[in-house]
């Protein structure tokens, strides 16, 4: 069974500290994503990553960045967690298809890493 | 820029009753169009998708409807069970690489 798996289900972290999220998905995507679910907000992006060591702004990459040193593998840090970024998140990957680089449009989601910053 | 609205909920239903939950875009080009369902501590998954316009997306009881015209992806179902109690988010693709995400709709069915 194809999936993508988040290393936390739940974490509580206090003001100040570095936070690792970490993900890994069986399918051999090229693409991988990060995105914080908050409610009546729906899914807003953070960063993704189409390829190795590459990286992209997505629409709220403030107080985040991330790391792609293998193809499965997409970690999210919170270099100095803030109570704002209390939150769902969720990791995603799809297959770039034929076409090369471009979304081909099914996301596969992890069961998302709930974290409470006291 | 790009967009996704859909109705507000929650949505609370008895068992059997029809199904309609609402879902406009703006967009510019032609974009693919999908609903995912989160069920209660699981990530998302799809439910369903369309990729033109007029096409037909199918799942599950659920369907919705690619309409250009209307700008438009109602997801709907005739029978609506328990099992299905979740949140339901529209969703458009450009083709790039930004999914945009619609707020969610939770739908609550009652036995």
């Amino acid at each position: 069974d194809v999936k993508v798996t988040q290393s936390s289900r739940y974490l509580v972290k206090r003001t100040g500290e570095k936070v690792f999220l970490e993900c890994v998905q069986d399918m051999d995507h090229e693409n991988m994503f990060w995105y914080r679910q908050d409610p009546g907000l729906g899914l807003r992006l953070i960063y993704f990553s189409y390829d190795v060591k590459m990286k992209e702004k997505g629409d709220i990459p403030e107080g985040y960045s991330v790391s792609r040193e293998k193809k499965e593998r997409f970690s999210l840090i919170l270099e100095s967690a803030s109570t704002n970024q209390t939150s769902m998140y969720l990791c995603a990957s799809s297959s770039s298809g034929f076409s090369g680089r471009f979304n081909t449009g099914e996301l596969f989601f992890g069961e998302g890493s709930r974290l409470t910053v006291l | 820029g790009d967009s996704v609205t859909q109705m507000e909920g929650p949505v609370t239903l008895s068992e059997e009753a029809f199904l309609t939950i609402n879902c406009t875009y703006t967009a510019t080009g032609y974009p693919s169009l999908f609903w995912y369902v989160q069920y209660p501590g699981e990530g998302l998954q799809l439910l369903l998708k369309a990729t033109k316009a007029d096409d037909k997306g199918s799942n599950k009881g659920f369907e919705a409807t690619y309409r250009k015209e209307t700008t438009s992806f109602h997801l709907e179902k005739g029978s609506v069970q328990v099992s299905d109690s979740a949140v339901y988010f529209c969703a458009l693709d450009t083709g790039g690489f930004k999914t945009i995400f619609g707020a969610g709709t939770r739908l609550f069915v009652k036995a």
